[in-house]
């Protein structure tokens, strides 16, 4: 059974650090591209990050350029978001979740977010 | 960058109604779309990759349609299970840059 257990929220200050982390398991985490998708209380979902399965592509949201780092661990199937210089507009539940190929049509492959953790909640508050 | 736009941002419908989600992409994307459900207090759930294609164990009372920046996410008969929130996510970008929808909220009526 795939599982995502995401960890490392709580509550910091304006400028502050937090480092968040996903623990992988049912699945060959190091096949996969892995994201960060967050939402802010009661609004939608917003993409934060990607990495490719060794680590060596990473892409970020306009937002959080500079700030957050990505990262994996895939002897110990683990993915974690470093996030600095934290605003309160970083307030919102975070996500990790698995990048799934689902078919292939010549070098056109179709990509969907098949596997979510339950989220962990990072409040930026003086 | 490309921007996803979604109507309604909400419905309400009955049980056993058909209902229809759009989703618009500022540029052409192929069928670089899916479609997730949300509902309260629980993570996304993938329903519909590649603009038309459900994904396994979604109740084919879902389907996906569209191509290039027009997009529908149609439920046949809606059942009280459906009533969550709806979100369309591009992934066309290279590299790979996604973005969502608004969503779209469906409420009992």
């Amino acid at each position: 059974e795939v599982q995502l257990v995401e960890s490392g929220g709580g509550l910091v200050q304006p400028g502050g650090s937090l480092r968040l982390s996903c623990a992988a398991s049912g699945f060959t985490f190091s096949s996969y591209w892995m994201t960060w998708v967050r939402q802010a209380p009661g609004k939608g979902l917003e993409w934060v990050a990607n990495i490719r399965q060794d680590g060596s592509e990473k892409f970020f949201v306009d937002s959080v350029k500079g700030r957050f780092t990505i990262s994996r661990d895939n002897a110990r199937n683990s993915l974690s978001l470093q996030m600095n210089s934290l605003r309160a507009e970083d307030t919102a539940l975070y996500y990790c979740a698995r990048v799934w190929v689902g078919h292939c049509s010549g070098n056109d492959c179709y990509r969907a977010l098949d596997f979510w953790g339950q989220g962990t909640m990072v409040t930026v508050s003086s | 960058d490309i921007q996803m736009t979604q109507s309604p941002t909400s419905l309400s419908a009955s049980v056993g109604d058909r209902v229809t989600i759009t989703c618009r992409a500022s540029q052409s994307i192929s069928v670089h779309l899916n479609w997730y459900q949300q509902k309260p207090g629980t993570a996304p759930n993938l329903l519909i990759y590649a603009a038309s294609t459900l994904q396994s164990g979604v109740p084919s009372r879902f389907s996906g349609s569209g191509s290039g920046t027009d997009f529908t996410l149609t439920i046949s008969s809606l059942q009280p299970e459906d009533f969550a929130t709806y979100y369309c996510q591009q992934n066309y970008n290279t590299p790979p840059e996604w973005t969502f929808g608004q969503g779209t909220k469906v409420e009992i009526k």
